[in-house]
Order: structure tokens, then sequence, then C-alpha cells
């Protein structure tokens, strides 16, 4: 079984709409972060946490918003869905212990 | 601020060739360097990483040596297969501080048979 697992893998969904990407992990690690990859552009940070009361924003967290429900659940909600942000989405988690992070598969999110 | 700059895609080359994929960073302190790639369809999976200056990386092959004074941390393999067809992703964290990952825009190869 997977380590880190995301739902949806693929979402098609319509301006103006709610949206929530589901994270989680088997790892038992105490740190998770939301990340959004756009072609030629990398990988870019979008929320982090490093335990269920500790929330921190990245680099384009506007538009997006976060909820770390366990420390083995980490949730990206778009409240409002703009075609912008059509992107594959990644969830990692990582520990305190080491500055290795571990991916989920991904989920491909198209706003029309 | 923090950034890595990677060599422009893609990149295409015939099987059994030499490969390699430049990268160099700008940073504040002391990061943590790290190859990351994405097969088709899959997340990014950790291939090689190095933690201070004149550490080298190896790992399927593949190897990068942490140069401080040249501030980067090229990707080599001498010998390349079709199976590592991927995209290829440097990036830094910082050991002090939030551990985040800063990435490189990343490097598509294609390896030919």
């Amino acid at each position: 079984d997977a380590d880190v697992t995301q739902t949806p893998r693929n979402r098609i969904t319509k301006t103006g709409k709610r949206i929530m990407l589901e994270c989680s992990q088997t790892k038992g690690h105490d740190r998770m972060y939301w990340y959004r990859q756009d072609p030629g552009l990398g990988l870019r940070l979008i929320y982090y946490s490093f335990d269920v009361k500790d929330i921190n924003k990245g680099e384009i967290s506007d538009g997006y918003s976060v909820s770390r429900q366990a420390q083995a659940k980490f949730s990206l909600s778009l409240e409002s869905a703009i075609p912008n942000q059509t992107a594959l989405y990644f969830c990692a988690t990582g520990s305190s212990r080491t500055d290795t992070q571990y991916f989920g598969p991904g989920t491909r999110l198209t706003v029309l | 601020g923090d950034s890595v700059t990677q060599m422009e895609g893609p990149v295409t080359l015939s099987e059994e060739a030499f490969l390699t994929i430049n990268c160099t960073y700008t940073a504040t302190g002391y990061p943590s360097l790290f190859w990351y790639v994405q097969y088709p369809g899959e997340g990014l999976q950790l291939l090689l990483k190095a933690t201070k200056a004149d550490d080298k990386g190896s790992n399927k092959g593949f190897e990068a040596t942490y140069r401080k004074e040249t501030t980067s941390f090229h990707l080599e393999k001498g010998s390349v297969q079709v199976s590592d067809s991927a995209v290829y992703f440097c990036a830094l964290s910082l050991i002090q501080g939030a551990q985040k990952l800063v990435f490189g825009q990343g490097t598509r190869l294609t390896i030919n048979p």
C-alpha cells in the first residue's frame, strides 16, 4: 500500500465551485506539505504544517486554505476555484529528523 | 531569496549516452541539495541527496557532487537507459528553519532506444 495517498486523482470542476483535495499518510510523519506543479515552473509550496496545531503559508497561498484534521490527514481547499488554479497538486510528508520529503501520486485539477 | 536554476529542457539522448543535467543554486545559509525524479503519471521520488560541501550523492547509477565554490549540484550518469526517461528536479532545503523545499523548474529527459 502507498505511504502517501491523495484523493481524488483527477477532478474537473467549474469556476466558482468549492473543491477539497485530501491527503493521508501512514508514514507516521509529523510534517505535511501541499505543492502545485505547473509546466516550466517546478513545484511551488502552498501551505505546510508541522503538527496538528501548526499551519503555515507557503509562497502561493492566496485562494487556498488547509485543514490538518489529524497527524495523518491534511486537506487543501479551493474556496472558489478559478481557471488559473488548473494544475497538478502534490501532497508531501516529512519528519523533523530528516530533510527528505515523500510525495503522494498527485491530483490533476482542471477548472473550466 | 533562495532559488534553484536548472538546465533548460527537454533533453533527448540515445541509450547508453552520457548524461549531465546542470543545477545551480542561490541560498543563504547551508542548504541540503536534492535530485528528485518524476516518472510519467507518478509523484516525485527522491533520487539522491547531499547535505554538505563536497559530499557526493549517488543512486541507480546517477551521481551529483555538492560544489559550494560554484554553488552547483549537477546530475550525471555514465550510460542512460530508456527507463531513465522522466522529469528531474533539483531542489534545496535549508537545514535551519522550516525545511521547505525550493525546486528548480524541472528537466524532461527522453531516452531513445
